[in-house]
């Protein structure tokens, strides 16, 4: 299995920050990669695909970039709706794996 | 647009088999667009991809649960399900279903749409 890890854990940031979480997979995923968010008792929710494609209705604040093991997601200035949990899912190989997540909080 | 929903028990007791269901509205199990998948989050931990079903019926099930799961189409009630046995405390869950497009790759794309979950709590 392909084991995604994600850094940090938990981040603790303010409204306006630029914030940044990476996703170091063990072994080459391409670009078959994809972030979400989730917010608690929610599903979680599709923000980028193919390691930097912005999904449909997502703000342009939310950025992906990154190839092979190493990935960012940026948000360029966090807004109080930002506030949740965020994992990088890796679809390049079976099984599907995802990181363990980063929480972002209030500062 | 296509939505999900999960439905089945809340308590399953240890050892029986836990029996899922999840409704597609809005598309059809049927259409070659899209790959249907079971994924779980135990309660505060990560997410954990349990196995998946195309339309042709063909599945992909994760190593770490492949002799205790069963994914399936019920084509006749646009629904597609899933069986794990010999559940155990460590199966407590959140269950969600989730649908990927299907992009010509094996695995398809990310998962665009999602169920909003059911959770499964064991205890006898």
């Amino acid at each position: 299995d392909i084991q995604m890890t994600q850094s940090p854990s938990t981040l603790s940031a303010s409204v306006g920050d630029r914030v940044t979480i990476t996703c170091r997979a063990s072994q080459s995923t391409t670009n078959w990669l994809a972030w979400y968010q989730q917010k608690p008792g929610k599903a979680p929710k599709l923000l980028i695909y193919k390691a930097s494609s912005l999904e449909s209705g997502v703000p342009s604040r939310f950025s992906g970039g990154g190839s092979g093991t190493e990935f960012t997601l940026t948000i360029s200035s966090l807004q109080p709706d930002d506030f949740a949990t965020y994992y990088c899912q890796q679809y390049n190989t079976y099984p599907v794996t995802f990181g363990g997540g980063t929480k972002v909080e209030i500062k | 647009q296509v939505q999900l929903q999960e439905s089945g028990p809340g308590l399953v007791k240890p050892s029986q088999t836990l029996s899922l269901t999840c409704t597609v509205s809005g598309g059809s199990i049927t259409s070659a667009a899209y790959y249907w998948s079971w994924i779980r989050q135990h309660p505060g931990k990560g997410l954990e991809w349990i196995g998946n079903v195309y339309y042709s019926g063909s599945t992909y099930y994760n190593p770490s649960l492949t002799s205790r799961v069963t994914i399936s189409l019920d084509t006749s009630n646009n629904q597609f399900s899933l069986k794990l046995s010999s559940m155990t405390a460590a199966d407590t869950a959140m269950y969600y279903c989730a649908g990927n497009p299907s992009d010509g790759r094996v695995l398809g794309s990310a998962f665009d749409i999602w169920g909003q979950g059911t959770m499964v709590t064991i205890s006898s």
